[in-house]
């Protein structure tokens, strides 16, 4: 079953602009990881924010992680146009290794 | 991409045929797994493997069933191919149990007509 749900769906900014976007999920977690998909390829790991962390940064991107409202955030600074892609959070969960998908947002960057 | 590579990139079958898609690594990572994407769904985990002839069912298993009998290679078998298992499919990798990261190959896109 899908454990993370993101929000929104597909978010259209224009260059330059920040983008945020949100993941929500059901169970206890180990981490939360986010990666990012260009059209017709794999996924990409981009940040990985554990449990008992409550914001991570790495470059232009910055995570949040709040455990209490099993949720998480991911803002993308100053967005180019190579920012166009679909991102999906991904969460560990704590008693079991696998990984758990959401369905993605869908991001544009118009320049 | 962590030196994985899926083959073929691209297939088109008729329903009722075996596909074999092929898994290639050369992290030499313990771990690799198979999902498949759908829009709205996401990634769901079809199989995964532990070691060497050692693997175990995701969430969507029905109709598939994997082999791996080499370190850097895992094969995922549709035995009768469905219309409903027309779909991109990504093999991943991973070093070892740390609950870091995966790795993604670049998927191979498979048409059941």
């Amino acid at each position: 079953s899908q454990q993370g749900e993101e929000d929104p769906q597909a978010l259209s900014i224009q260059e330059g602009e920040n983008a945020t976007m949100n993941c929500s999920y059901k169970t206890s977690i180990n981490n939360l990881q986010w990666y990012r998909q260009n059209s017709g390829r794999g996924l990409v790991h981009l940040i990985l924010i554990r449990s008992n962390e409550r914001e991570k940064h790495s470059g232009r991107l910055r995570v949040t992680l709040d455990t209490s409202k099993k949720s998480s955030s991911l803002l993308i600074t100053a967005s180019r146009a190579a920012d166009t892609a679909s991102y999906f959070c991904a969460t560990r969960n704590s008693n079991d290794y696998k990984l758990s998908f959401g369905a993605g947002t869908t991001v544009t960057v118009r320049a | 991409d962590a030196g994985i590579t899926q083959s073929p990139r691209h297939k088109v079958t008729e329903t009722g045929t075996p596909v074999t898609l092929r898994c290639h690594q050369t992290e030499n990572h313990r771990y690799m797994y198979w999902y498949r994407q759908d829009p709205g769904h996401g990634l769901r985990l079809i199989h995964y493997s532990y070691g060497v002839k050692d693997t175990d069912k995701g969430e969507v298993s029905d109709g598939y069933s994997v082999s791996r009998s080499k370190t850097e290679d895992f094969l995922l078998t549709l035995e009768s191919a469905t219309s409903s298992q027309t779909s991109v499919y990504f093999c991943a990798t991973e070093a070892e149990r740390s609950y870091n990261e995966q790795f993604f190959g670049p998927g191979t896109r498979l048409t059941v007509l």
